[in-house]
């Protein structure tokens, strides 16, 4: 099946620093990725959708210029939390669906146990 | 606008019983999908069905089985003969007709005592 693999799968940092996530699809290209947060005993919330070669759609509320997405190649996305604070502590999962598949196929990364202190 | 309510937060069954998840859902498509996702503590999605608005036959898979109900607007979910292993989070799922968008559900914990 295909597999997202998210890396890194926890990170620790201190206040003001940035922080990059990535986001690759090991056996397929992706032409679609999407970035979701989720907050503890929480739903997983859409922040954006990003499509190879071309800028991210975000989702209303969230911060462009506070969380930057990159995919600039079919089988990586990254997203940079730029001058992370401690409300920005979160878990973050990423997920692919393949080309030439409908988009809500979506497979899912392991995510990233953000703590900002 | 596309709302997925799971009523339930948290289920606790003692092993080898049955045990229902609920969701119901909301959207004014016509065509839409719907997902159930298993999140165990590592953190990752498993992906455990997909169900098109049009096909509203139940669906067994092993110990696990769905019943779509259009009539109700509810996807329900049921683990037959529960195992530790089946201590998770789970997530009803509903897509947009442009299948662009996937709205959750808040999730069910489950947990499965010995």
């Amino acid at each position: 099946g295909a597999v997202v693999s998210q890396h890194p799968s926890r990170v620790i940092c201190k206040s003001g620093t940035s922080v990059k996530i990535e986001c690759r699809s090991l056996d397929f290209q992706a032409t679609t990725m999407f970035w979701y947060r989720q907050f503890p005993k929480q739903s997983l919330m859409l922040m954006a959708t990003s499509n190879e070669g071309s800028k991210a759609t975000y989702e209303q509320g969230v911060e462009k210029d506070k969380f930057l997405i990159n995919h600039a190649s079919l089988t990586l996305s990254t997203l940079t939390v730029t001058s992370a604070h401690p409300e920005d502590s979160s878990f973050y999962i990423c997920s692919a669906s393949l080309q030439g598949v409908p988009k809500d196929i979506q497979y899912f990364g392991a995510g990233t146990r953000l703590s900002v202190l | 606008a596309q709302k997925v309510t799971q009523a339930q937060t948290e289920i606790s069954v003692v092993e080898k019983e049955d045990v229902t998840l609920d969701c119901v859902y909301e959207t004014r498509d016509t065509t839409y999908y719907l997902f159930w996702y298993k999140q165990p503590p590592s953190g990752e999605l498993v992906f455990l069905i997909r169900r098109n608005s049009f096909d509203e036959q139940n669906e067994i898979s092993g110990r696990y089985s769905w019943n779509f109900q259009k009539s109700t607007s509810s996807f329900n979910f049921t683990i037959t003969a529960s195992q530790v292993v089946d201590s998770a989070v789970y997530f009803c799922a509903l897509s947009d007709r442009g299948y662009q968008k996937v709205t959750f559900g808040t999730g069910t914990k489950l947990q499965v005592i010995p």
